[in-house]
């Protein structure tokens, strides 16, 4: 089945130390995209890449850091300059070129700073 | 500033009720309006879509209904089931653009 795997699910992060979440898509889309949910807040966009080893900084990019090495990944390090990083982070690819237009999105990864 | 705005922030429906969540978006540019369900601790899933050269889109229980000239689009769920339950997005996209522009989510309940 094609689709967006996003790992881990739940993630525990100390205070100063980077955690890097997984995102890897087998849909062939070329664009991927990182958001982050907060509750009352919907949906904030922190990068995305249009094509391989290209990225750009979306809304809230601060403290993040993304690769685009492969066509099918894109993992994005939150680092210890992310001062409350305790969110619900969500992976989207979208194929622009298809006859489905919209988003694909992963089924996410919690990140809670302990 | 946001740039899709969302209301109501939470609504509750009697069972068989019909649920109404409302859009509103100042570009002009626009022209992809797509909705999102996202139940607890899952992401997001697109529902229904719509272009602005349609007024109404019905899949199911599901209609967008869109008014161009206001620059306002809704989600309408008939016949609403406890099934419903999730959280609803509404989003926005030009044919150029690099990303969707979201609302801030409205949370359904559907009551028995």
């Amino acid at each position: 089945d094609g689709g967006i795997t996003q790992s881990p699910k739940y993630l525990f992060r100390k205070e100063g130390q980077n955690v890097t979440l997984s995102c890897e898509q087998n849909l062939n889309h070329d664009a991927m995209y990182w958001y982050r949910q907060d509750p009352g807040q919907g949906l904030r966009l922190i990068y995305y890449s249009q094509i391989v080893n290209d990225f750009q900084k979306g809304d809230i990019a601060e403290g993040y850091s993304v690769s685009r090495e492969k066509k099918e990944s894109f993992p994005l390090t939150v680092t210890s300059a992310q001062k409350n990083p305790t969110a619900f982070y969500l992976c989207a690819s979208r194929d622009r070129g298809g006859p489905n237009y919209g988003y694909t999105f992963g089924s996410g990864t919690r990140l809670t700073v302990v | 500033q946001q740039q899709v705005k969302q209301s109501p922030q939470s609504l509750i429906v009697q069972k068989g009720g019909i649920s109404i969540i409302n859009c509103a978006y100042e570009n002009t540019a626009f022209d992809y309006f797509p909705w999102y369900q996202q139940f607890p601790g899952k992401g997001p899933a697109l529902l229904i879509a719509i272009r602005p050269d349609v007024s109404e889109k019905k899949e199911g229980r599901f209609t967008i209904s869109f008014n161009k000239s206001a620059k306002q689009f809704s989600l309408h769920i008939m016949d609403s089931q406890p099934g419903d339950s999730a959280t609803y997005f509404c989003a926005a996209s030009t044919n150029t653009g690099n990303q969707f522009y979201f609302g801030t989510g409205t949370s359904l309940t559907v009551i028995p």
